[in-house]
């Protein structure tokens, strides 16, 4: 069993519309957790991090849960500009990050 | 500005030939990775460094070394072992159990 997995969609959805990502991670001693943003053939952007208590930064609520091992994003109102692939990443021991293969979202008009 | 800076940005290799490439940090930090990215795919662990003369490999390490002589440097190897080494490797930079900051990546090609 992959260290973090994440559906790789593609996520096809209108603009305005609300998607949302789960990520599980198999290591129950994972203290970090991090959402990124990646553009094509672009370097990876921390969109958030993600903390127990859950946080939103807009449009964008990331939530944790430990008892299930999974974190989740959810994007409210999509735009055609959070057009990309969305990346978890967990602490797999020894603060090394291990991320998943990446949910694809494509907003459309 | 700080940040990380990787070179080249884009490489091109004959079979059978060694490249390094290069990662450069002043952010202070003292955590550093290597991660392989394959078209489609999520980002895979070659190498990571949390000190000073000090690493540890990652998931995917055969076929690569690294050396970590000053803090702000951690330069990658790209050995003839490494048999399918066409990817965009990322450099990254944290504080101990902090968020990654990337460099903007190196595509290698070989011939």
């Amino acid at each position: 069993r992959k260290e973090v997995e994440q559906d790789p969609g593609p996520f096809n959805v209108p603009e305005g519309a609300t998607v949302a990502f789960n990520c599980t991670y198999s290591n129950s001693a994972s203290q970090s957790f991090f959402w990124y943003r990646q553009d094509c053939r672009k370097e990876p952007k921390l969109l958030m991090s993600v903390y127990s208590s859950g946080n939103e930064d807009g449009r964008f609520t990331a939530q944790l849960n430990r008892a299930s091992q999974y974190i989740s994003l959810l994007i409210r109102d999509s735009k055609l500009s959070d057009s990309a692939t969305y990346l978890c990443g967990g602490s797999g021991g020894y603060n090394k990050l291990i991320f998943g293969a990446g949910t694809r979202l494509a907003v459309h008009p | 500005d700080g940040g990380i800076t990787q070179s080249p940005k884009y490489l091109f290799r004959k079979e059978g030939q060694n490249v390094t490439l290069s990662c450069e940090q002043n952010l202070n930090h003292d955590a550093m990775y290597w991660y392989r990215q394959d078209p489609g795919q999520g980002l895979r662990l070659i190498y990571y460094s949390q000190i000073v003369n000090d690493f540890q490999k990652g998931d995917i390490a055969e076929g690569y070394s690294v050396s970590r002589e000053k803090k702000e440097s951690f330069p990658l190897t790209v050995t003839s072992a490494q048999k399918n080494p066409t990817a965009f490797y990322l450099c990254a930079s944290s504080i101990p159990a902090g968020e990654l900051f990337f460099g903007e990546g190196s595509r290698l090609t070989v011939l």
